[in-house]
């Protein structure tokens, strides 16, 4: 069955940066397109990232544009969100998730992992 | 970009009452809206894509329904299970969004 496992969260100083990865079993990884979602405690979801199976396509959400950076690795099944130049409002649990897409559905996100905690405080 | 708003907020119901949440983009968004269930500690689960289309291993008591810009999520007979929080999110565009949720409790 599909698993998806973040890991790469913790406790970071403002302006710091950190590196997290998500782990993907139980399917043809290199086939999907990819996607993180965050949420603040207590608070709704935040979509932040997206990339498609080669890499070709990459978007952002204005609150994180420039300062973090969506990759893959296909030959290791990963993803990855580089996060830099850190604020207090990026504390959350980051999710990532499988974006499935159809012509006639456009994108949904049937799997998703458990999450990394990303605590920014100083 | 497009903004999604979700009433009533919350809401408290009992078992076995019929539930609807609404869900409106501000813009037409076609029939490009999802809805997920989030318990409490847990990640969100996928219950409805495409407006109407349900999950597989979603009960049968979840409908979803609507286009353009007002969008639906029904539970016919609410379960011990489904208190939880519903949120909304559009794909019309990879800019993708969320609408800020609905809890559903207990009365």
């Amino acid at each position: 069955q599909v698993r998806l496992v973040e890991s790469g969260g913790g406790l970071v100083k403002p302006g710091g940066s950190l590196r997290l990865s998500c782990a993907a079993s139980g399917f043809t990884f290199s086939d999907h397109y990819m996607t993180w979602i965050r949420q603040a405690p207590g608070k709704g979801l935040e979509w932040i990232s997206y990339i498609s199976s080669t890499s070709s396509f990459i978007n952002y959400a204005a609150s994180v544009k420039g300062r973090f950076t969506i990759s893959r690795d296909n030959a290791k099944n990963s993803l990855y969100l580089q996060i830099n130049s850190l604020r207090a409002e990026d504390t959350a649990l980051y999710y990532c998730a499988r974006a499935l897409f159809g012509v006639t559905t456009a994108y949904y996100f049937d799997s998703w992992g458990q999450g990394t905690l990303v605590t920014v405080s100083s | 970009d497009i903004q999604m708003t979700q009433s009533p907020s919350s809401l408290s119901a009992s078992v076995g009452d019929r539930v609807t949440i609404t869900c409106r983009a501000n813009q037409s968004i076609n029939i490009y809206l999802n809805w997920y269930q989030q318990k409490p500690g847990k990640a969100p689960k996928l219950l409805i894509y495409a407006a109407s289309s349900v999950q597989s291993g979603v009960p049968s008591r979840f409908s979803g329904s609507g286009s353009g810009t007002d969008f639906s999520l029904t539970i016919s007979s609410l379960q011990p299970e489904d208190f939880a929080t519903y949120y909304c999110q559009h794909s019309y565009t990879t800019l993708f969004s969320f609408g800020p949720g609905t809890k559903v409790d207990i009365k």
